[in-house]
């Protein structure tokens, strides 16, 4: 079975800047979810979607948004970028979304905003 | 809210040596706990899990133990070898079924192991 694969793994932006992170969940997980994780600290929580309906949010304004889609893959998008948001974004995914599930995560992309 | 605490690193210990990260949480109810290892360029990967008090997780040599009564999930290993050098990440899962299956994360315990 394939595992969790997100793209890019890299990316530049600029300050302002929107950006659209993308995911493919593991074969038979109808769960994703997106994880900010700066330098040096743990992942923090963003959102999860089950079922492409968002099931849970972290505190993260607004213009983080996402999507997940009929075949349980995901996009993160971020507007008006700040340079905060440099961080690793890490896609995890799960079966079902029972509080004891487990994850699989990416490998995760790398944000820098300049 | 939900929060945990782990030993800060970098922890570098000899092959073979004993290993112990602390982990404490702050939570309502009872919550899963986790380790999550992080390896160079990887995403994270589930190490262990418990999901009650009492609780023994173990998995490739690595130990840890629910204890309610000190809220804590410290993770042990008897013999550590070079290739468990990575980042250690204790985790805590919600406290109620439905909703989700968010993850509050401690801020990670670098592990450098040496010949």
């Amino acid at each position: 079975e394939t595992g969790v694969t997100q793209s890019p793994t890299h990316l530049i932006k600029t300050r302002g800047q929107q950006v659209t992170l993308r995911c493919s969940s593991q074969s038979g997980h109808n769960t994703v979810s997106w994880y900010q994780q700066a330098l040096g600290q743990g992942p923090q929580f963003i959102f999860q979607y089950y079922r492409e309906e968002e099931n849970g949010r972290g505190n993260f304004p607004p213009r983080f948004s996402g999507l997940q889609f009929p075949n349980y893959s995901s996009e993160l998008n971020v507007n008006a970028l700040e340079l905060d948001d440099s961080a690793l974004y890490l896609c995890a995914s799960s079966f079902k979304q029972a509080y004891n599930e487990k994850l699989f995560f990416g490998s995760g992309t790398q944000l820098s905003v300049l | 809210g939900n929060s945990v605490t782990q030993m800060e690193g970098p922890v570098t210990l000899s092959e073979e040596a004993f290993l112990t990260i602390n982990c404490t949480y702050t939570a309502t109810g009872y919550p899963s706990l986790f380790w999550y290892v992080q390896y160079p360029g990887e995403g994270l990967q589930l190490l262990l899990k418990a999901t009650k008090a009492d609780d023994k997780g173990s998995n490739k040599g690595f130990e840890a133990t629910y204890r309610k009564e000190t809220t804590s999930f410290h993770l042990e290993k008897g013999s550590v070898q070079v290739s468990d050098s990575a980042v250690y990440f204790c985790a805590l899962g919600r406290t109620v079924t439905g909703g989700g299956n968010k993850l509050t994360f401690g801020t990670g315990t670098q592990l450098k192991v040496e010949l």
